[in-house]
């Protein structure tokens, strides 16, 4: 984290709802990714965005969503298609591929 | 498909001895590796990360070796302290790889006193 902020820490959804997590840098990165960790399991990639207004569908995109108009944001929307969104949520961000990715504090997401 | 793992779930180690964490890789192309380390509630820690054409780096109190010949990947760390209690996970490059880095699924690292 560091230059990495994701807001907010723990976020409840109720069923049919969009809600949309926020990560935001100031590292100057030109790729921003979102991966999402279920308890005892690797991250697996949703989305990612190598420059601004550009992005491509990781592994597990459906029910997802995601926007880069600028190089400092890449919010993710969970839709209401997504139906087991309960997940630890992870937004990184590194110089591209095949370079260090680093990681925000993450968003805990829950359905009441 | 390729894919990262780990050998041990679960890893208990007396305060100040070493630890060692171990990662097999399945990809020969791989060319770049990392460590995470992840405390509970946290986004995953850079720890140290190594290229292919390396066979050994080391940090502040670790150290990564690399051999390509059996695909497997450790990582060291010299006098445990609890606050190395964590899960650490490795991650792998593909070169031309649209999926960008590949995680294992980690390792509980657990210091005892």
């Amino acid at each position: 984290d560091g230059g990495i902020t994701q807001s907010p820490k723990y976020l409840f959804r109720k069923e049919g709802q969009n809600v949309t997590l926020s990560c935001e840098q100031n590292l100057n990165h030109d790729a921003m990714y979102w991966y999402r960790q279920d308890p005892g399991q690797g991250l697996r990639l949703i989305y990612y965005s190598q420059i601004v207004n550009d992005f491509q569908k990781g592994d597990i995109a459906e029910g997802y969503s995601v926007s880069r108009e600028k190089k400092e944001s890449f919010p993710l929307t969970v839709t209401s298609a997504q139906k087991n969104p309960t997940a630890f949520y992870l937004c990184a961000t590194g110089q591209g591929r095949g370079e260090t990715q680093y990681f925000g504090p993450g968003t805990r997401l829950l359905v009441l | 498909g390729e894919s990262v793992g780990l050998h041990l779930p679960t890893l208990s180690v007396q305060e100040g001895d070493n630890s060692i964490i171990n990662c097999a890789y399945s990809n020969s192309a791989s060319d770049y590796f990392i460590w995470y380390k992840q405390e509970s509630g946290k986004g995953p820690q850079f720890i140290i990360d190594i290229r292919s054409n390396m066979d050994k780096r080391q940090g502040q109190r670790v150290t990564v070796l690399l051999n390509k010949t059996v695909k497997h990947l450790s990582l060291q760390i010299a006098a445990t302290q609890p606050g190395d209690s964590a899960v650490y996970f490795c991650a792998e490059n593909m070169p031309g790889s649209a999926r960008q880095l590949t995680f294992g699924s980690g390792t509980q690292l657990t210091v005892l006193p």
